[in-house]
């Protein structure tokens, strides 16, 4: 089982380069999530979609778009790239959006910003 | 506004000694509760969750959370540490439809 696939694993920009950070869930999920985490600052949201056609923003959305393109891809795009995106990304996602609901994760991008 | 204080950034513990990582959350409503493991190089992955049914609730290799409403803390515990617990763990509360995580505690096993 594959559950949540993110792309790519490592990437490396320059200050102000685009780029879009993919993600897909093989689970049938109707919530699909955008975080990034820092040394002691634990998981943040960016965004998340609560179901297709829907995207909200999380608690650090600044700099940063989203798109859910169907039931099972949500991507996440940098338009120009700062250092304070240095960060590692986790894409997640949900069988609802209830409360109570089960995250399952992704392995991570790690992305640096020079 | 919903939030969760994980005390103690870094844990270290004898193998084969209790494990007690401390969570505490401050919810207006009746809270979700979640702990979260993550093993190095990883996504995070559920150990147990707190959803109103019992207060002590159990999860995965042997971890288990207390959910105190007078002291508004949901404590994780293992009995005896294991070399493999080595990770990082986070506390998390549900908020509507979002996750809202702790800063995390690191694990640390010795021998």
């Amino acid at each position: 089982n594959a559950g949540v696939t993110q792309t790519p694993k490592f990437q490396v920009l320059k200050t102000g380069q685009s780029m879009t950070l993919q993600c897909a869930q093989d689970m049938n999920h109707n919530s699909m999530y955008w975080y990034r985490q820092d040394p002691g600052m634990g998981l943040r949201l960016i965004y998340y979609s609560a179901s297709e056609g829907t995207t909200d923003k999380g608690e650090v959305p600044n700099g940063y778009n989203v798109s859910r393109l169907n039931k099972r891809e949500f991507s996440l795009r940098l338009e120009s790239a700062a250092p304070s995106q240095t960060s590692v990304y986790f894409c997640a996602s949900s069988e609802g959006n209830g409360g109570g609901e089960k995250l399952f994760f992704g392995s991570g991008t790690q992305l640096s910003v020079l | 506004a919903q939030s969760v204080t994980q005390l103690g950034s870094h844990v270290s513990v004898s193998e084969g000694a209790l494990v007690l990582l401390r969570c505490n959350y401050s919810s207006s409503v009746p809270p979700y509760l979640f702990w979260y493991v993550q093993y190095p190089n990883q996504g995070l992955q559920l150990l147990l969750k707190y959803t109103s049914a019992a207060t002590l609730v159990k999860g995965i290799n042997g971890f288990e959370a207390e959910f105190k409403k007078s002291e508004t803390s949901f404590h994780l515990t293992k009995p005896s540490a294991h070399m493999s617990d080595a990770a990082e763990y986070f506390c998390a509360v549900s908020v509507r439809d979002k996750l809202i995580f702790g800063a995390g505690t690191r694990l640390a096993v010795h021998p």
